[in-house]
């Protein structure tokens, strides 16, 4: 079975500021893994992701993640908070059948001015 | 253009009821898929179909089915409507392995 584990389900932090939002997975395969960001009253858009190869993924809008193995992380990063990063961000992992997705249970990120 | 749609937006119906949900995806993707988020933003693969398998989360009542009429469209269907069905429900479309895209949801609300 494959699991994902979002650290905080609410994170704030000062625009400018650094954004570091946290996701440890559990999987039996070579996982594939997402993260996907919700704005109010929307559907789920793709920020990056990590199939094989270099394990620090760029993504749209300034994110970086990076895989680690060892830790069974994929930690998402910006260096600078902007206001309009303010959304739900989620971690996702896929790598049995059906390619299906497992989330993790979402962060939501809080830009203060 | 809109990548994958879903009709309608909203919906608000009785206990006992049944309805549907539309999907349609226009990138060309083989395989399909319906997600649950409950009131809590937690979000639940339900179904993943392609033209060649359908695979089922073992968790989703078998109130709901998924049909497809095409390689571009995958419906979802709920019978005997029950108040902890209220969700918003989100297609998603894939090449398979690759990855997904979502639709813009459908807030079901059932009274």
């Amino acid at each position: 079975a494959q699991s994902v584990t979002q650290l905080g389900s609410h994170v704030s932090v000062s625009e400018g500021a650094l954004v570091l939002l946290r996701c440890n997975y559990s999987s039996s395969v070579p996982p594939y893994l997402f993260w996907y960001v919700q704005y109010p009253n929307q559907g789920l858009q793709l920020l990056l992701k990590y199939t094989t190869g270099a394990t620090l993924v760029k993504g749209i809008n300034g994110f970086e993640a990076e895989f680690k193995k060892s830790e069974t992380s994929f930690h998402l990063t910006k260096p600078s908070a902007h206001m309009s990063d303010a959304a739900e961000y989620f971690c996702a992992v896929s790598g049995l059948a059906g390619n299906m997705l497992t989330f993790g249970g979402g962060t939501r990120l809080m830009v203060k001015p | 253009d809109t990548a994958v749609s879903q009709t309608p937006k909203y919906l608000v119906t009785q206990m006992g009821n049944d309805k549907s949900i539309k999907c349609e995806q226009n990138l060309g993707h083989d395989t399909m898929y319906w997600y649950k988020q409950d009131s809590k933003k937690f979000l639940k693969i339900m179904f993943s179909y392609n033209n060649k398998e359908l695979i089922i989360n073992e968790t989703v009542p078998n109130r709901f089915s998924p049909k497809s009429p095409d390689k571009a469209h995958l419906n979802l269907h709920i019978n005997s409507l029950e108040l902890g069905d209220s969700a918003v429900y989100f297609c998603a479309s894939s090449h398979q392995e690759g990855e997904q895209y979502f639709g813009p949801g459908t807030r079901l609300t059932v009274t």
